[in-house]
This record gives structure tokens, C-alpha cells and sequence, in this order.
């Protein structure tokens, strides 16, 4: 079946240092896949997607890159501020249109 | 664009009782709706997936004569948790896709936070 493999948290960062959560998925067909970010006692919020092979998405200073032949779809981003503290999702979309999520890596960034 | 609301944000009820949550894209038509649990710090566990006007689908595992839900309009699906008991205390949020058929992205609300008693 469909699984994602996310990085463990937390991690901790200073601001303005580069962020990169990795994300590893094995799936049966072609899925899209996501990040998804969220802020303490708040649902989630899409932050990027690809749909193909190579697509890169990104938001918010935020990009991740869709590899098919490492199966990957690491986020990553250049200067992490305060305010990007927050639980990560990767998720990916199984035909049905069912999300697979990771187990979420927390980030925390200190000033 | 691509709201979801949810209502209650917070709920807190004595053993027994049912609790009723709502779900509602604000500014598009949701053809398909999602209902997940999320336990402290956990990832989320789908429970159902239901299309506007049929049955819901529930995950395997899940009791549907516990989590009933409802998906009478496009725009608004329920979650009701039947005689709740202190292990359905559980941050519940819903999604929302656009397309019929295959969803492609998932629009997640605020999500409730349920205290059984």
C-alpha cells in the first residue's frame, strides 16, 4: 500500500536558518503529493503541491520538488522566520483521492 | 478562496451524550468530504469519506453507528459522535474537495477539539 516517511522532530532552528524536512513516499501509480503546515490548535493548511514528476511547488518561500526516482518531496526553505514554527505534513493522493499523511515533523524556530 | 469552516471549534460533554459537528466549504461546492481524528501530537487517521447525497465510506476500524455522518448538501457535512465516552476526546477535522469523482486537493477546516467527560 500506500506509505510517507517524514523526518522526525522536533526540529529547532534559529531564525534565518535553512530549513530541510525530508520526505521519502512509496505508491502504486502516480500520486500528487503535498505539504501541508500546522499552527498550534488549528487544522491544516495546504502550503504547496506538485502533480507530476518534476513539478516543483512552492509558497511562501517554501519549495519542494517532486522526484520520482528517489521517490522524494523534500521541503525546504532558505531563511526560516518565528512565525514558520508550526507541525509539517507531507501527504501524498491515492486515486480514490484519499490523503496519506506522514507522522508530521514539528519545527521550532528561536529569534 | 477554498473555505472550510467547522462548528463547534471547542466542545466539552458529559459521557453519553452525542455531540454534533459541522462542516462547510464557505465559497466552493464540495462534492466529497473527509472526517479525520487526530490525537495529540499524531498524524491524522481518515474515518470517513462521504459524497454529497450517498452513504459515507468509513476507514476499517471505524464504528459508523458511533460516528454517523451526513452529507445532505454540497456545502455541509456532519460529523455526529453517538453516546460519547472519554477515548472519543479527539481533535476532529474535516476536508473538502472540489472535484467530483477524484479529489485532487483536500481543503482542511479549523478542526474541533472534543472533551468527553
Amino acid at each position: 500500500g500506500n506509505s510517507v516517511t517524514q523526518m522526525e522532530g522536533p526540529v529547532t532552528l534559529s531564525e534565518e536558518a535553512f530549513l530541510t524536512i525530508n520526505c521519502t513516499y512509496t505508491a502504486t501509480g502516480y500520486p500528487s503529493l503535498f505539504w501541508y503546515v500546522q499552527y498550534p490548535g488549528e487544522g491544516l493548511q495546504l502550503l504547496l503541491k506538485a502533480t507530476k514528476a518534476d513539478d516543483k511547488g512552492s509558497n511562501k518561500g517554501f519549495e519542494a520538488t517532486y522526484r520520482k526516482e528517489t521517490t522524494s518531496f523534500h521541503l525546504e526553505k532558505g531563511s526560516v522566520q518565528v512565525s514558520d514554527s508550526a507541525v509539517y505534513f507531507c501527504a501524498l493522493n491515492d486515486s480514490w483521492g484519499k490523503l496519506q499523511f506522514g507522522a508530521g515533523t514539528q519545527v521550532v524556530v528561536t529569534p | 478562496g477554498a473555505v472550510v469552516s467547522q462548528h463547534p471549534s471547542r466542545v466539552i460533554c458529559k459521557s453519553g451524550t452525542s455531540v454534533k459537528i459541522e462542516c462547510r466549504s464557505l465559497d466552493f461546492q464540495a462534492t466529497t468530504m473527509f472526517w479525520y481524528r487526530q490525537f495529540p501530537k499524531q498524524s491524522l487517521m481518515l474515518m470517513a469519506t462521504s459524497n454529497e447525497g450517498s452513504k459515507a465510506t468509513y476507514e476499517q476500524g471505524v464504528e459508523k453507528d458511533k460516528f454517523l455522518i451526513n452529507h445532505a448538501s454540497l456545502t455541509l457535512s456532519t460529523l455526529t459522535v453517538t453516546s460519547a465516552h472519554p477515548e472519543d476526546s479527539s481533535f476532529y477535522i474535516c476536508s473538502a474537495g472540489t472535484s467530483g469523482g477524484f479529489t485532487d486537493t483536500q481543503y482542511f477546516g479549523p478542526g474541533t477539539r472534543l472533551t468527553v467527560l
